[in-house]
């Protein structure tokens, strides 16, 4: 069980277009979904916590009009990277979380050009 | 706030030694501390889940070791193989899921 697919795994875009990435839980319902950013050779940072039908909360210096975030239903959450800028090129990992636990995506490489 | 930090930050050893990776966390009221595998370009593979009661977790030749008290978590891989070059990931899991990595530590094992 526990199984999480992020999806695409990897994309090129042109600065000024947004990207959409998708992460789905296939075999659990997740309350909660937490979004994570990664630069190379750092660690990955939290950048929002999103619960079914409600608004995300975005850490301190993300923006949340940026960074869009949709959690219409317990399997399915999705970051929207809108007008993306090189500086947003980075590694996205969702994670789901299911009562005492959380699962990770295997991630979306981002690369804007 | 939470900080974790890993040290080394980079390690290279020859196959067969013994790898030991420290983690410290500054705030100890943690649920749970849980290791991660990071292979280049890709996500996270858990390793070990420490629950905050427990004082270790072992995995085949993994073994987790967590000190509250100190802040300190400690990953022990035995007998190191080429195939567990990869970066090390540490987090300390707060409240209702949420994560605070360290920067991880890039293990190279040479053959």
């Amino acid at each position: 069980g526990a199984v999480v697919s992020q999806h695409p795994s990897r994309v090129i875009c042109k600065s000024g277009t947004s990207v959409k990435i998708e992460c789905r839980s296939l075999d659990f319902q997740a309350t909660t979904m937490f979004w994570y950013r990664q630069f190379p050779k750092q660690s990955l940072m939290l950048m929002a916590t999103s619960n079914e039908g409600s608004k995300a909360t975005y850490e301190q210096g993300v923006e949340k009009d940026k960074f869009l975030i949709n959690h219409a239903s317990l399997t399915l959450s999705t970051l929207t990277v809108t007008s993306a800028h090189p500086e947003d090129s980075s590694f996205y990992i969702c994670s789901p979380f299911r009562n005492t636990e959380a699962f990770f995506g295997q991630g979306t490489r981002l690369t804007v050009v | 706030k939470q900080e974790v930090t890993q040290i080394p930050a980079a390690l290279s050893v020859p196959e067969g030694e013994n790898l030991v990776l420290n983690c410290s966390f500054t705030d100890s009221a943690i649920y749970n501390l849980q290791w991660f595998r990071q292979d280049p370009g890709k996500g996270l593979t858990s390793l070990l889940l420490i629950q905050s009661s427990q004082r270790e977790q072992t995995s085949g030749r993994l073994n987790a070791s967590l000190d509250k008290s100190s802040g300190r978590s400690t990953l022990y891989i035995a007998a190191s193989q080429p195939g567990d070059s990869a970066t090390y990931l540490c987090a300390a899991i707060q409240a209702a899921g949420k994560f605070q990595f360290g920067a991880g530590t890039q293990v190279v094992v040479t053959p």
